[in-house]
């Protein structure tokens, strides 16, 4: 398998901008995870989904940031509009049976 | 919630030696406990993990231990090499009815040469 694919894997971006990530989780796996690493604050939990069912969303940090997983092969983090403060590497992870595999990761850095 | 601590925050090790990393939970309710490593610009790569029902787990040169009564785990590293230096984190959860990890700060270990 090739293992958790995320693209891109880094992205340069102007405050007030749309950004997208992307996430394609291990095939078979039924839970997918949305994570956020920064030096400050180390790695957070964003969101993560069931069945391609968004489960626990408590760790979004404002309604700028939204995620979808539209079918088990793909899922995506959303945010709009884009601040400074949003630069940090995002990590998708997805799980069969309580083991979490974690993708390389984005890079994300807001101007 | 789950609160994991984890100790040492950073370990320098001479290559050869053995390094040991300590963690603590609260919620009596976990029942998984994987530890990652990260490497630089890599995201945490899942090294070995142990359930509750087992109290040690062992796979060549890494071994995790597990003390439900004290509600703590250890990974042990024995003849360290320089490929070993990394970021090592320890998670807990309980599946079935929370797969969400709780992640301790992690712990930088070198291993010198």
């Amino acid at each position: 398998d090739a293992g958790v694919i995320q693209s891109p894997r880094h992205e340069v971006t102007e405050m007030g901008q749309e950004v997208t990530l992307r996430c394609k989780p291990i095939s078979g796996h039924d839970y997918l995870f949305w994570y956020r690493q920064t030096m400050m604050r180390g790695l957070e939990l964003l969101i993560y989904f069931n069945n391609n069912v968004p489960i626990d969303d408590s760790g979004m940090p404002e309604d700028r940031f939204s995620a979808k997983m539209p079918n088990a092969s793909f899922s995506t983090l959303k945010i709009q509009p884009s601040e400074p403060r949003d630069s940090a590497v995002y990590f998708c992870a997805s799980s069969l049976d309580g083991e979490q595999y974690f993708g390389p990761g984005t890079r994300l850095t807001v101007t | 919630g789950e609160n994991v601590e984890q100790h040492p925050s950073t370990l320098s090790v001479q290559e050869g030696d053995s390094a040991v990393i300590k963690c603590t939970y609260s919620d009596s309710a976990s029942n998984y406990f994987p530890w990652y490593k990260q490497e630089l610009g890599k995201g945490p790569q899942l090294i070995i993990d142990i359930r509750s029902n087992v109290g040690e787990k062992k796979d060549q040169r890494i071994a995790v231990t597990l003390n439900k009564t004290a509600k703590h785990f250890s990974l042990h590293i024995t003849e360290t090499q320089p490929e070993d230096s990394a970021v090592y984190f320890c998670a807990a959860s309980s599946p079935p009815n929370d797969y969400k990890l709780s992640f301790g700060a992690g712990t930088t270990v070198t291993v010198r040469a």
